[in-house]
């Protein structure tokens, strides 16, 4: 199983350009995630989804829009980039919302600088 | 915003050695406490959890202590390897959204 794939791995944008960030996963879990890492302050909650059709807002929603679909698919654009929008954003999904038994499982990562 | 504080942000430890990372907690709601592991270009990855009914649990050279009337847990690994050289976050389930909230994250180097 692929599990959390991730593209693009790496990108560079200038500001005010937009982009989407993708994200899928083939485990079949309701409850995906979107989290940005930043030195020195942790995972982030974006957005989150429990299921197709249904997002919410995490933490730091501002600047970001989410879609879901599909089960497998949970895209992230960026409409307008700004240099604050500079972070590691990681996908995560997770069988259950909350549950000891249903951790997080994450992808690779997407590396993305605004200049 | 409810928070998990963790420390310190970064550790060395000689090869062999106990590697101890701590955090606490506000909300005494917290229903469990998972700790990630990750390494560098790759994502977080579930290394170990506990429930806050019990105050310790074991696996392998892994272990997370709790103390509830402390608010805090911590994570001690035991004979310490240059490949347990990693970025270690504490979570927490809560907030506005009841999903994880992570700490700030320990970069662990293990030297050989």
């Amino acid at each position: 199983n692929a599990g959390v794939t991730q593209t693009p791995k790496f990108r560079i944008l200038k500001i005010g350009q937009s982009m989407t960030l993708q994200c899928t996963q083939d485990m079949n879990h309701n409850y995906m995630y979107w989290y940005r890492q930043d030195p020195g302050m942790g995972l982030k909650l974006i957005y989150y989804s429990v299921g197709a059709g249904i997002t919410d807002k995490g933490e730091v929603p501002n600047g970001y829009n989410v879609s879901r679909s599909t089960t497998e698919d949970f895209p992230l654009r960026l409409e307008l980039a700004a240099p604050s929008q500079t972070s590691v954003y990681f996908c995560a999904s997770s069988l259950s919302g909350r549950s000891y038994n249903s951790p997080l499982h994450f992808g690779n990562g997407t590396r993305l600088t605004v200049t | 915003q409810q928070q998990v504080k963790q420390s310190p942000q970064s550790l060395i430890v000689q090869k062999g050695g106990i590697s101890i990372i701590n955090c606490a907690y506000e909300n005494t709601a917290f229903d469990y406490f998972p700790w990630y592991q990750q390494f560098p270009g790759k994502g977080p990855a579930l290394l170990i959890a506990i429930r806050p009914d019990v105050s310790e649990k074991k696996e392998g050279r892994f272990t997370i202590s709790f103390n509830k009337s402390a608010k805090q847990f911590s994570l001690h690994i035991m004979d310490s390897q240059p490949g347990d050289s990693a970025t270690y976050f504490c979570a927490a389930p809560g907030g506005a959204t009841n999903k994880l909230i992570f700490g700030t994250g320990t970069l662990l180097a293990v030297q050989p």
